[in-house]
């Protein structure tokens, strides 16, 4: 079965800064990659995704990259906010099934 | 509108109860799951049906059994809980291979 890795656990990063978060997956017939922001007690909220037939994708100050070829996808948030605090989490899919990263807490310092 | 949505919110019940989670989305969506996620975070799919059809079950203790009465509901009935079942479970639904999108959970700790 599909097998995620994320990278890094937990990131801290000065407001204004970008973070960067990475995910690695195995199986190569996943062609669906969402991005998940998850807040304090509340359910993962889609923030971006990709298809396998797209390399890039930006919306804002989010973009998410894909590289088939080496099976890796990046998160990418530039201008950092305090309010882009939270969980992170990556997945990847062939069909219905998502398999997440173990996900990243990333904390915006004022 | 609340999209996807779940009760209870939370839930505190005794090793060895019977306990029911339920989920109604109002999305028009025909595909539903159930995913847990544990003290570290960590989230992974338990099932999911596809116009009231099981499609997904991994490998979850048959102490479990979801049931889809209609496309638009996913219940989660637990028997015999144990402590080890302690989670926030969540409900998703999508249209098919679409994005999901998830209910605000259900807090359940077994004591």
């Amino acid at each position: 079965g599909e097998n995620v890795e994320q990278h890094p656990s937990t990131l801290s990063v000065q407001e204004g800064d970008s973070a960067v978060i990475k995910c690695t997956y195995s199986d190569s017939a996943s062609n669906y990659f969402p991005w998940y922001k998850q807040e304090l007690g509340k359910g993962p909220q889609l923030i971006i995704d990709i298809r396998s037939n797209v390399g890039e994708k930006k919306d804002q100050r989010i973009a998410v990259t894909l590289n088939k070829t080496a099976k890796h996808f990046s998160l990418h948030i530039t201008e950092t906010q305090p309010e882009d605090s939270a969980v992170y989490f990556c997945a990847a899919s062939e069909n219905e099934k998502l398999t997440f990263g173990t996900g990243t807490r990333l904390t915006i310092i004022p | 509108d609340t999209a996807v949505s779940q009760t209870p919110k939370y839930l505190v019940t005794q090793m060895g109860n019977d306990k029911s989670i339920k989920c109604e989305q109002n999305l028009g969506h025909d595909t539903m799951y159930w995913y847990k996620q544990d003290s570290k975070k960590f989230l992974k799919i338990m099932f999911s049906y596809n116009n009231k059809e099981l499609i997904i079950n991994e490998t979850v203790p048959n102490r479990f059994s979801p049931k889809s009465p209609d496309k638009a509901h996913l219940n989660l009935h637990i028997n015999s809980l144990e402590l080890g079942d302690s989670a926030v479970y969540f409900c998703a639904s999508s249209q098919r291979t679409q994005t999901q999108y998830f209910g605000p959970g259900t807090r359940l700790l077994v004591l």
